[in-house]
């Protein structure tokens, strides 16, 4: 079965640095990979999407890398902020199906 | 900005009652999702949903589940006999056309006693 697997469970940084989370797959080639955002008690919130034949996004702070053959994608947090701490999620499917998701990192970024 | 809402916040119940779960997709979206997640765990797909019928399913979605959208903007997930096992937060998501991400709601926390 698929299997989605991010690399730590929490990554504390200071602020002002990058955060770089990692997320590894196996027994699936999908055609999204999806970053998520989930605050404590709150539903998983839309980052950022990126496409099996695309290498790399951005959108403002964020960057995504998908490699597909690695089976891997990178998310990098850069100029982190005390307010991007929460738990980010990595997720893929295929087009307009269920998401699978990781158990997530829980970035904690301090002052 | 339109948003996924989702009704109640918080249900209790008693195991072996029933239950449903109200939520209002984005509204010009087409497909429509239930997820779950159990405390401490990771979220999981449930069913999806897309042109009035049930589209995906996952091993959770048993006979014990149903999904109704009723009219043009509610989408309900109904829960026949809850069990203890059943106690989680539940999340409805809505997606457009074409390649995009899904859209979560703020969840129903279902605790079952």
């Amino acid at each position: 079965s698929q299997k989605i697997e991010q690399n730590s469970e929490a990554l504390n940084i200071q602020e002002g640095k990058t955060a770089t989370l990692t997320c590894n797959y196996t027994n699936y080639s999908p055609a999204y990979l999806q970053w998520y955002r989930q605050d404590p008690g709150r539903g998983p919130v839309f980052l950022l999407l990126i496409r099996e034949n695309e290498k790399e996004k951005r959108k403002e702070r964020l960057k995504v890398t998908f490699d597909t053959t690695l089976k891997q994608s990178l998310f990098h947090i850069t100029a982190s902020q005390p307010a991007d701490s929460a738990t980010y999620l990595c997720a893929l499917n295929q087009a307009g199906t269920a998401l699978i998701f990781g158990k997530g990192t829980t970035l904690s970024v301090s002052s | 900005e339109p948003e996924v809402t989702q009704t109640p916040s918080h249900q209790v119940t008693q195991m072996g009652q029933e239950v449903i779960l109200r939520c209002v997709p984005i509204s010009n979206h087409l497909y429509f999702y239930w997820y779950r997640q159990i405390l401490g765990q990771k979220v999981e797909f449930l069913v999806s949903f897309y042109n009035n019928e049930i589209s995906e399913k996952s091993e959770i979605f048993d006979d014990q589940f149903s999904v109704e959208r009723p009219d043009g903007s509610n989408f309900t997930l109904k829960i026949r006999s809850t069990k203890l096992e059943d106690s989680a937060m539940y999340f409805c998501a809505s997606s457009g056309d074409g390649p995009s991400g899904q859209y979560f709601g703020p969840g129903t926390r279902l605790t079952v006693t």
